[in-house]
């Protein structure tokens, strides 16, 4: 089974700051997918950004990108120029590409906080 | 249309109440999921759906009932509840496959048995 871990409950970073947030995985499998979400206060749940593992690139998108090191197992994101906005809870996931029909697996999540 | 919609936002009910959550999505997606979260924590799978039959049960409990009356919508009728019941409960949907992409989540339904 696979397994996702998130080693920092919480973070801080202030405003106009660079911070990243750390997740690792446990696998057996080549083909995959890994995913990090936001959930702010609000409750929903929102793709923030995606990797395929096949893709040697690290996926940005904006102020977001990943170190995505597939021999380490590790999938780390990195958020530019924090804003206010980016204050929620931030959860690593796995999904595998090899099962139809797999779910996601989420790390425990990391509390990012944004200062002003 | 980008969303997953549920409804009610919010429930209190007592634990001998009868209520249902509501799901719906118009994005041709044919899986669709129901999550329990508790504060703080991670989403915990409950129910998954692929082309309206139940293909994943975790276990939940026989007083969680989901439903798939096509392939838009998604209900959880909630009977006989307890208190370590209350939680968020989210849905959602996805493609199905190998090759997809992630979930797309609603807002939730903040739950709570009195």
């Amino acid at each position: 089974a696979q397994t996702v871990t998130q080693s920092q409950p919480e973070m801080s970073v202030q405003e106009a700051e660079t911070v990243t947030l750390s997740c690792t995985y446990d696998t057996s499998e080549s083909d995959y997918y890994l995913f990090w979400y936001k959930q702010p206060p609000s409750r929903q749940m929102i793709l923030v950004i995606r990797q395929e593992a096949y893709k040697q690139q690290n996926a940005t998108e904006n102020r977001f990108s990943v170190n995505f090191q597939k021999a380490a197992k590790s999938f780390s994101l990195k958020i530019s120029d924090s804003q206010l906005g980016d204050a929620a809870m931030y959860f690593c996931a796995y999904r595998s590409a090899e099962t139809s029909g797999s779910r996601l697996t989420f790390g425990e999540g990391t509390q990012l906080t944004v200062n002003p | 249309d980008t969303e997953v919609t549920q409804t009610p936002k919010h429930l209190v009910m007592g634990m001998t109440n009868k209520k249902s959550l509501k799901c719906e999505q118009h994005m041709g997606h044919r899986a669709m999921y129901w999550y329990k979260q508790k504060a703080k924590k991670p989403p915990e799978l409950m129910f998954v759906y692929s082309y309206e039959k139940l293909s994943i049960n975790e276990s939940v409990p026989s007083r969680f009932s989901p439903e798939c009356p096509n392939s838009s919508l998604l209900n959880l009728h909630l009977h006989a509840l307890q208190p370590e019941d209350s939680a968020l409960y989210l849905c959602a949907s996805s493609h199905t496959g190998f090759r997809q992409y992630g979930y797309t989540f609603g807002s939730g339904t903040r739950l709570t048995v009195v």
